[in-house]
């Protein structure tokens, strides 16, 4: 059975302050490890896609990174405006359309 | 990139009464879509996997006989909540593959169920 652990469950910056969210994850046969967004009452709004181990993507002032254990979400220089919830997820097997969820990271960022 | 529509945002309704959720894509057709629930403060659960033309498959614990989903067209899959009670309140995510887009999953904004 996929698994999927984030941590920390909620994380508190200031403006400014770079960090780093965890996720890591048991599956058989990784097809692919995906982060999303999600603010308050709406639903998750895609970030990246990570297929391999060594892979990483950038986006504004966020950077995911892949290992064969878990996964990376590098926050620099965060602005208030990048507090959500931070979801990781992933698809193994046979089944690519399937996602296993972690319980997410609440991401707070104070000006 | 590709547009999942959902509908309706939120909805309240007694007890007993029976919702039905509308997810659409909007410019791509998606063999496949999936329904997730999300309770307060916690992550998405998959529900049940909604393909085209066939029947649906519900994931364990999963009640097929009060969560129907019907995928009638490659734009639309619906799922209805039968016999409602306050436990089935939730927020209810569906999400729709993009083939184009090397099968990309994009999320509905969602449907907060409430029951009184």
């Amino acid at each position: 059975e996929d698994q999927v652990t984030q941590s920390p469950e909620a994380l508190r910056l200031q403006e400014g302050e770079s960090s780093s969210l965890n996720c890591s994850y048991t599956v058989s046969g990784l097809r692919g490890l995906f982060w999303y967004r999600q603010d308050p009452g709406k639903g998750p709004e895609f970030l990246f896609t990570l297929y391999s181990a060594g892979e990483e993507k950038e986006k504004e002032r966020l950077k995911a990174t892949l290992t064969k254990k878990e996964s990376f979400l590098h926050i620099t220089a965060p602005k208030p405006e990048d507090s959500a919830t931070y979801l990781c997820a992933v698809a193994g097997g046979t089944s690519y359309g399937k996602l296993t969820f972690g319980q997410g990271t609440i991401l707070t960022v104070h000006p | 990139g590709a547009v999942v529509s959902q509908h309706p945002s939120w909805v309240i309704c007694k007890s007993g009464t029976s919702v039905k959720i509308e997810c659409r894509s909007l410019d791509f057709q998606a063999t496949t879509m999936f329904w997730y629930r999300q309770f307060p403060k916690q992550s998405l659960m998959l529900m049940a996997t909604s393909n085209e033309g066939s029947k649906a498959t519900y994931e364990q614990g999963v009640e097929k006989d009060k969560f129907l989903i019907n995928h009638a067209s490659l734009t639309l899959s619906t799922l209805t909540v039968t016999s409602a009670h306050p436990e089935d309140s939730s927020f209810y995510i569906c999400s729709a593959r993009d083939n184009r887009v090397d099968g990309k999953l994009f999320f509905g904004s969602g449907t907060q169920l409430s029951v009184l």
